[in-house]
């Protein structure tokens, strides 16, 4: 079964630019969440999606948003990119329950210059 | 407010020495408990998890750690470490929120041949 996937896995960006990053979760998994990986924060719970629908919110700007597809495929997007954003954004996705084990995928990582 | 805070940032031992790495959580009612593994250049990868039962649990690569609720506690522990252990070791916690984890800040392990 092919693990989750991150389009693209690299992007350099300059401050004030808008993003999207793609993620594509396991086969069957409804649930998708995103995270921010940073050497200074670690990692941050950004959001989860669940049936296309938002279920959980981290504590990040709405310049963050995400959203997902009837095919559970989940977009996030960062607008009026900030220096602060460069980071290592990861995606996991689970069938659909807290006990359920999040797969992650290889992450996007961004660089705003 | 949901925290997780991991004892150590940096272990370094030497092979077949014994590792304990610590993990608390603040308190939350139910909650659900993970260790995931980041090898260099690799992706987040479940080491073990607890839902219920058993407090001691066993994952994979002869990880095991043991949950102590009264103590707010899921420490990882290993009785022999290898050099292949060099890794960065996250400890999260679901506080019943979907599919939301919180994560510890990690400690990197290094593991000297």
């Amino acid at each position: 079964k092919a693990g989750v996937t991150q389009t693209p896995r690299y992007l350099i960006k300059t401050r004030g630019q808008q993003v999207t990053l793609s993620c594509s979760p396991i086969s069957g998994h409804r649930s998708v969440s995103w995270y921010q990986q940073t050497p200074g924060q670690g990692l941050q719970f950004l959001f989860e999606y669940f049936s296309e629908t938002q279920r959980n919110k981290g504590n990040f700007p709405g310049r963050f948003s995400g959203r997902q597809f009837s095919n559970s495929r989940s977009e996030m997007n960062v607008s009026t990119l900030e220096l602060g954003d460069s980071a290592l954004y990861l995606c996991a996705s689970s069938f659909w329950d807290r006990q359920e084990t999040q797969y992650f995928g290889p992450g996007t990582r961004l660089l705003v210059l | 407010a949901q925290s997780v805070s991991q004892h150590n940032h940096h272990v370094i031992l030497s092979e077949a020495a014994s590792l304990e790495l610590g993990c608390n959580y603040s308190y939350g009612g139910t909650v659900n408990l993970f260790w995931y593994v980041q090898y260099p250049g690799q992706h987040l990868q479940l080491l073990l998890k607890y839902f219920s039962g058993d407090p001691l649990v066993k994952g994979i690569k002869g990880f095991e750690a043991e949950f102590i609720k009264s103590k707010f506690s899921f420490n990882l522990r290993k009785p022999s470490v290898q050099w292949s252990d060099t890794a960065e070791y996250f400890c999260a916690v679901n506080y019943n929120q979907g599919g939301k984890l919180i994560f510890g800040q990690g400690t990197e392990l290094s593991v000297k041949p």
